[in-house]
């Protein structure tokens, strides 16, 4: 049972270059969910959709796009990084109907030079 | 808008109780979380309150939930070194918000032999 899994594990980007993220969940969620992790700062919401065909913006989501073309992937843009975006990014998904848990994935360490 | 505040750090004594404490703004919450992350890996449900609990037990971990001052503590009970991680609280909107979990800025909890 994979549950969620991110794509690259670790990648090193210089200033300017363009990249995507993966995130891919097996478990048939509706709500899928982008958050980034800062020391001190917690997770913040990046974006976010509700299901297949939507997105919308969280908390912090100037630089980023997303997409939400299957049902089971969602993936994060970066068009032109900066060092602001070194991050750890975490991919969240969830059923979208009564208690659930959100299930993350292990991470993706990102570091723009 | 929302907001979740918890202290960054807390050290214990292998065996004593830990109490990380964590303050929330959003009163329409419907559940409220606590993650664990180990270092490195992505975030795991510890446990979780529905808002119209005031405690819930699960072994050795505590959730106490005071809507009315909107705090949340966690106790956990014989603290061992293998509860070293990073605590988060959550709160919880609904679907109709798009079912996001609003995180505090973590507590490393250090537990010492």
């Amino acid at each position: 049972n994979a549950g969620v899994t991110q794509t690259p594990k670790f990648r090193v980007l210089k200033t300017g270059q363009s990249m995507t993220l993966l995130c891919a969940q097996d478990m048939n969620h509706e709500y899928m969910y982008w958050y980034r992790q800062d020391p001190g700062m917690g997770l913040r919401l990046i974006h976010y959709s509700v299901g297949e065909g939507t997105t919308a913006k969280g908390e912090v989501p100037d630089g980023y796009n997303v997409s939400r073309l299957k049902k089971q992937n969602f993936l994060l843009g970066l068009e032109s990084a900066a060092p602001s975006q070194t991050s750890v990014y975490f991919c969240a998904s969830r059923p979208g109907q009564g208690f659930t848990e959100a299930f993350f994935g292990q991470g993706t360490r990102l570091t723009v030079v | 808008g929302e907001d979740v505040e918890q202290s960054l750090f807390l050290s214990v004594r292998e065996g004593d109780s830990s109490v990380i404490n964590c303050t929330y703004t959003d009163s329409s919450s419907t559940y409220l979380y606590w993650y664990k992350q180990e270092p490195g890996a992505g975030l795991q449900l510890l446990t979780y309150i529905f808002s119209n609990m005031d405690m819930k037990q699960d072994q050795r971990l505590t959730v106490l939930l005071n809507k009315k001052d909107k705090h949340l503590s966690l106790r956990i009970a014989d603290t061992q070194t293998g509860d070293s991680a990073i605590y988060f609280c959550a709160e919880g909107q609904g679907y109709n918000q798009g079912g996001k979990l609003i995180f505090g800025q973590g507590t490393e909890l250090s537990v010492k032999p």
